[in-house]
């Protein structure tokens, strides 16, 4: 099984602050998810990424795979950025589509 | 579709009874995944299909679960007996191939056992 943990649980901001949620995992893995849940529960995926940094406008995800530990950043955070965002990692073993997930970062974001 | 339907979007039931939840995937999608989360909980596994078979069943709770993928494409989670602790919002994702891409995922099917 892969643990997945998430830091921090929940993270309250002012509109354009510069933020950071944290995600680390216990077996090495070809490549993680961040992912995006609104209020009512739907999900998008933000990235996937295996290897070095990605980013989608204001969101940044970073990945080192050596330390097992990858990042989310939030370049001038709006109150549309309120969510929750959850990172995920597959089962390192045959079963590639098993995914683990971390608990979820709450984030609010204040005009 | 454009997205991943799930059917129905609320479900209300009664303890005992038997359910059914529906998910139709991405055209051209051949990896479905079930998922099930709980208040304040990030997703569980469940199942997940390549094409018509369960490829990793191991997430299913007991044998009261069960999902079938019969033509490779919609796919049904049926559970049986239902007992208050199934509730929950059972989520379904599809993606191009296992492992591989992006997920999608349906809006979910909240299940509610009284």
């Amino acid at each position: 099984k892969n643990e997945v943990e998430q830091s921090p649980q929940n993270l309250t901001a002012q509109e354009g602050e510069f933020i950071t949620i944290n995600c680390s995992y216990s077996v090495g893995i070809s490549a993680l998810h961040w992912l995006q849940q609104h209020p009512g529960g739907g999900i998008v995926s933000l990235f996937m990424l295996s290897s070095g940094k990605k980013k989608h406008g204001r969101l940044i995800a970073t990945i080192n795979i050596q330390e097992k530990h990858s990042s989310l950043h939030i370049t001038a955070s709006h109150p549309r950025d309120s969510a929750v965002y959850i990172c995920a990692v597959p089962d390192r073993g045959s079963t590639l589509g098993r995914l683990y997930f971390g608990r979820g970062t709450q984030l609010t974001v204040w005009p | 579709g454009a997205g991943v339907s799930q059917t129905p979007s609320n479900k209300v039931t009664e303890k005992g009874k038997y359910v059914e939840l529906r998910c139709d995937p991405i055209s051209g999608h051949t990896a479905l995944y079930w998922y099930r989360q709980s208040l304040g909980q990030g997703p569980e596994f469940l199942i997940y299909f390549q094409g018509t078979g369960a490829a990793d069943d191991s997430g299913l709770p007991n044998d009261r679960f069960f999902a079938v993928r019969p033509e490779g494409s919609v796919s049904t989670l049926k559970i049986q007996r239902t007992e208050r602790g199934d509730s929950a919002v059972y989520l379904c994702a599809s993606s191009l191939g296992v492992g591989t891409g992006e997920l999608f995922f349906g809006e979910g099917s909240r299940l509610t056992v009284l």
